[in-house]
């Protein structure tokens, strides 16, 4: 069971390129959310989405854009990049909305992106 | 808004120690409370959850946490530190609106041997 994949795991931009990342998981899982982590910030939502074609902003939105066209991908996608979205991104999903309380969050192992 | 706050970026324990990770919440609601771990270039990994059912709760590999409404704490211990512990630890805390999930700033734990 690969659970929730992140791919690359590693990503070297120039300033003003995009990219997407990508976020595959295979649990069937309605939740799908954009972490990015920072040090001495912990994680921060970047967007999120409850189930196929609907997707919402978190606290941190600007600049990056998402969709969510099927249950199993959601793309994060940058763009135009800049030296401020240099950080580890994780992608996380859980089964089911509004069931917080008993529906954790599964967890991709990250893309680490440097924009220079 | 709801948000956790995590005393202590950083906390280093002898090994077969007491480990005490702090985390108070701050919420207008009854909140749902988790500590996730951290392994380095690693996602995070679920330790425990609190959901209402019981104050105190077991987790995976030792670890337990305990709420307390009057303190808005929701404290991680395990007894004995082994040196597998060391990770970073982060609470996070949510509604069972469940939409989005607010996370500590985190707490570095180090294994002294």
């Amino acid at each position: 069971n690969a659970g929730v994949t992140q791919t690359p795991k590693f990503q070297v931009l120039k300033t003003g390129q995009s990219m997407t990342l990508q976020c595959a998981q295979d649990m069937n899982h309605e939740y799908m959310s954009w972490y990015r982590q920072d040090p001495g910030m912990g994680l921060r939502l970047i967007h999120y989405s409850v189930g196929a074609g609907i997707t919402d902003q978190g606290e941190v939105p600007n600049g990056y854009n998402v969709s969510r066209s099927t249950t199993e991908d959601f793309p994060l996608r940058l763009l135009s990049a800049a030296p401020s979205q240099t950080s580890v991104y994780f992608c996380a999903s859980s089964q089911k909305p509004g069931q917080g309380a008993y529906s954790p969050l599964h967890f991709g192992n990250g893309t680490r992106l440097t924009v220079t | 808004a709801q948000s956790v706050t995590q005393l202590g970026s950083h906390v280093s324990v002898s090994e077969g120690a007491l480990v005490l990770l702090r985390c108070n919440y701050s919420s207008s609601v009854p909140p749902y409370l988790f500590w996730y771990v951290q392994y380095p270039n690693q996602g995070l990994q679920l330790l425990l959850k609190y959901t209402s059912a019981a104050t105190l709760v077991k987790g995976i590999n030792g670890f337990e946490a305990e709420f307390k409404k009057s303190e808005t704490s929701f404290h991680l211990t395990k007894p004995s530190a082994h040196m597998s512990d060391a990770a970073e630890y982060f609470c996070a805390v949510t509604r069972n609106t469940g939409n989005q999930f607010y996370f500590g700033t985190g707490t570095s734990l180090t294994v002294i041997p």
